[in-house]
């Protein structure tokens, strides 16, 4: 069964503070792997796609890369508009209308100034 | 650009009221349609995904229904609500050829 494991659940830093969310992965072979930004009462906003080992891409002040079993979220010198719950997706190979699309729970950020 | 709008926002229904949430996109063709909830704490769960209008596939069995009249709109329904149906419920789009998924706005559901 495939599954994606985020931790922390919730990580506190301070403005400029770098750190790393941490989203692992089992799956029957991965077509993609999706990083989304959610702000509270809001649906999800789409940040990044990986597709293989030792893939990155950036975005300000965000990195995203990806290993063969996890991916990980590079903030560096977070300001407090960082703040939000950055939830990762992977989707299988064989899924080929996204019916797969498999979330994990989410790390909630708080940057604070 | 591509634009997808949910209404309502939100909504307080009495248990064993019916439901209807809808889902518009602008600014694509046929585009793949999603209906997710998302509870508190966990992962958001899929519950419909439409390729074309009238094709509707049910990824868990529940006392909602979905329906695709046109192609850029989904609706979410049901005829008697559940305190369980309480819930986040997220409309997504993705182009046919594509992997990302694309939410919408979400509606805030709350059944008394």
């Amino acid at each position: 069964e495939d599954q994606v494991t985020q931790s922390p659940e919730a990580l506190r830093l301070q403005e400029g503070e770098s750190s790393s969310l941490n989203c692992s992965y089992t799956v029957s072979g991965l077509r993609g792997l999706f990083w989304y930004r959610q702000d509270p009462g809001k649906g999800p906003e789409f940040l990044f796609t990986l597709y293989s080992a030792g893939e990155e891409k950036e975005k300000e002040r965000l990195k995203a890369t990806l290993t063969k079993k996890e991916s990980f979220l590079h903030i560096t010198a977070p300001k407090p508009e960082d703040s939000a719950t950055y939830l990762c997706a992977v989707q299988a190979r064989w899924d080929n209308y996204g019916q797969n699309f498999v979330f994990g729970p989410g790390t909630r950020l708080s940057v604070l100034p | 650009s591509q634009t997808i709008h949910q209404w309502p926002a939100t909504l307080v229904q009495p248990v064993g009221s019916p439901l209807s949430l809808e889902c518009t996109v602008e600014g694509t063709s046929n585009p793949n349609l999603y209906w997710y909830r998302q509870a508190a704490g966990r992962g958001l769960q899929l519950l419909f995904y439409s390729v074309g209008i009238g094709q509707i596939s049910s990824e868990v069995p529940q006392n909602l229904s979905a329906s695709r009249p046109q192609d850029r709109q989904f609706i979410l329904s049901s005829k008697k609500l559940l305190l369980s149906d309480s819930g986040f419920y997220l409309c997504a789009w993705r182009y046919g050829a594509g992997d990302e998924q694309f939410f919408g706005p979400g509606t805030r559901l709350t059944v008394l």
